[in-house]
């Protein structure tokens, strides 16, 4: 596509919930990250995929995170029983190999829990 | 530890300054620093890219400078417009072996008014 695609863009769910979250990255794009950024807090990686391996997942907060990438394309990050502390928006970039040629970033999904 | 720090948080000027963002990162071994510009409730966009082998990039009213060895990036924006106003982050990435990511700055807030 045209650009980073994550759906829902918004998502209010009750504590103790699952919740999914989906990123569909540019055509073409072998890297695919998520940040997450909360309330008075910076953007904070969490995981970074190559392909469908994820190298690198040293910023996933807890068990009840985790991501799987499928067909080198579409993400999905799942948070199992989810706390308030989850609260935060869920931003997914994807890019070319490597970080040569930067990172585009989606608009997010904010996830809300009650 | 890899942190990134960005002076001022917030800024505030008249239309027609030009202005000085600046943005500090305590590991030097980067690959690359990004500034994005990010507007209420949206995602990122990237402005500039800078690799670490440059010194500057530009583009149109801005201009991106890096200065790996003091681990140092300013972001310049010439001839401030009501519509530069924006949070502007500076984003660091390390790159190599599982690792490929980015650190980002604590941002700041920037108000033009017209």
């Amino acid at each position: 596509g045209a650009g980073v695609s994550q759906s829902p863009s918004n998502k209010v769910t009750e504590k103790g919930k699952d919740v999914e979250l989906r990123c569909d990255p540019i055509s073409g794009h072998t890297a695919l990250y998520w940040y997450r950024q909360s309330l008075g807090q910076g953007l904070e990686f969490l995981i970074y995929f190559q392909g469908n391996s994820a190298p690198d997942k040293s910023g996933l907060p807890s068990d009840r995170f985790s991501a799987e990438r499928t067909g080198g394309s579409v993400s999905t990050l799942t948070i199992q029983r989810t706390q308030q502390e989850d609260s935060a928006v869920y931003l997914c970039a994807s890019s070319l190999t490597g970080t040569v040629y930067g990172y585009t970033f989606g608009s997010g999904t904010r996830l809300t829990v009650v | 530890k890899q942190e990134v720090t960005q002076i001022p948080a917030a800024l505030s000027v008249p239309e027609g300054e030009n202005l000085v963002l600046n943005c500090s990162f305590t590991d030097s071994a980067i690959y690359n620093l990004q500034w994005f510009r990010q507007d209420p409730g949206k995602g990122l966009t990237s402005l500039l890219l800078i690799q670490s082998s440059q010194r500057e990039q530009t583009s149109g009213r801005l201009n991106a400078s890096l200065d790996k060895s003091s681990g140092r990036s300013t972001l310049y924006i010439a001839a401030s417009q009501p519509g530069d106003s924006a949070t502007y982050l500076c984003a660091v990435a390390y790159y190599g072996g599982a690792t490929n990511k980015l650190i980002f700055g604590t941002g700041t807030l920037l108000a033009v008014q017209p």
